[in-house]
């Protein structure tokens, strides 16, 4: 089943902060974050692991709260170039089968646009 | 530089017609996907690969089929009993299918079928 991401979309300016939430009915193993431009291939962000620790890329960092079963992107200080789709993608943390952690769900994607 | 290329970027077909999706990767990854992305979706996975000559379905394999005869390439067939086959087709390889590998994407097919 689909993760469930909010907002779906964001305006930001330049420097300003925004979270983007991504919340799963099932209990999880990762959650995979990434970023797509326009017309563009997804390109991979950070990975949260179970019992792990919260991960960071430039001012864009992550929590996993394995208990509500969701994870936090945060976006810090917003740079244009931050402007993209967010993907969340979920691996279920079910019988410990190679295949089943490897079979990500992934959220509908939030929109977030940075503006100067 | 390693990576995965995907060709053609766009492909136009009619309606009834069978078409196949390249995709090849120099990263020397184990696994492959493809993945299919609509509007307003997020990624649904098609098909995926662990090791060479052995694939299995994913979550909408209806209508579609692949191959996995070299590590390097993993082609998708769009057939014609697909029945919306319209869409941006992603193709994504990883290390390995453990749950800290991280997805690698090429750059998409958009296909258009009439």
């Amino acid at each position: 089943q689909q993760p469930v991401q909010s907002p779906q979309a964001v305006i930001l300016r330049e420097g300003e902060d925004a979270v983007i939430n991504c919340s799963s009915s099932k209990a999880l193993y990762s959650v995979h974050w990434y970023r797509q431009k326009h017309g563009e291939a997804p390109v991979f962000l950070m990975i949260l692991l179970k019992g792990g620790e919260q991960k960071g890329h430039e001012k864009i960092s992550a929590s996993f709260n394995e208990k509500k079963q969701q994870s936090s992107l945060y976006l810090t200080a917003s740079q244009l170039s931050y402007s993209g789709t967010y993907f969340c993608g979920t691996g279920p943390d079910t019988e410990m089968t190679t295949d089943s952690w490897g079979k990500l769900q992934f959220g509908a994607g939030t929109q977030v646009v940075v503006t100067p | 530089d390693g990576g995965i290329t995907q060709s053609p970027k766009y492909l136009f077909r009619k309606e009834g017609q069978n078409v196949t999706l390249s995709c090849e990767q120099n990263l020397n990854h184990d696994a492959m996907y493809w993945y299919r992305q609509d509007p307003g979706q997020g990624l649904r996975l098609i098909y995926y690969s662990q090791i060479v000559n052995d694939f299995q379905k994913g979550d909408i394999a209806e209508g579609y089929s692949v191959s996995r005869e070299k590590k390097e390439s993993f082609p998708l067939t769009v057939t014609s009993a697909q029945k919306n086959p319209t869409a941006f087709y992603l193709c994504a390889s990883s290390i390995s299918m453990q749950g800290n590998s991280p997805l690698h994407f090429g750059n998409g097919t958009r296909l258009t079928v009439t």
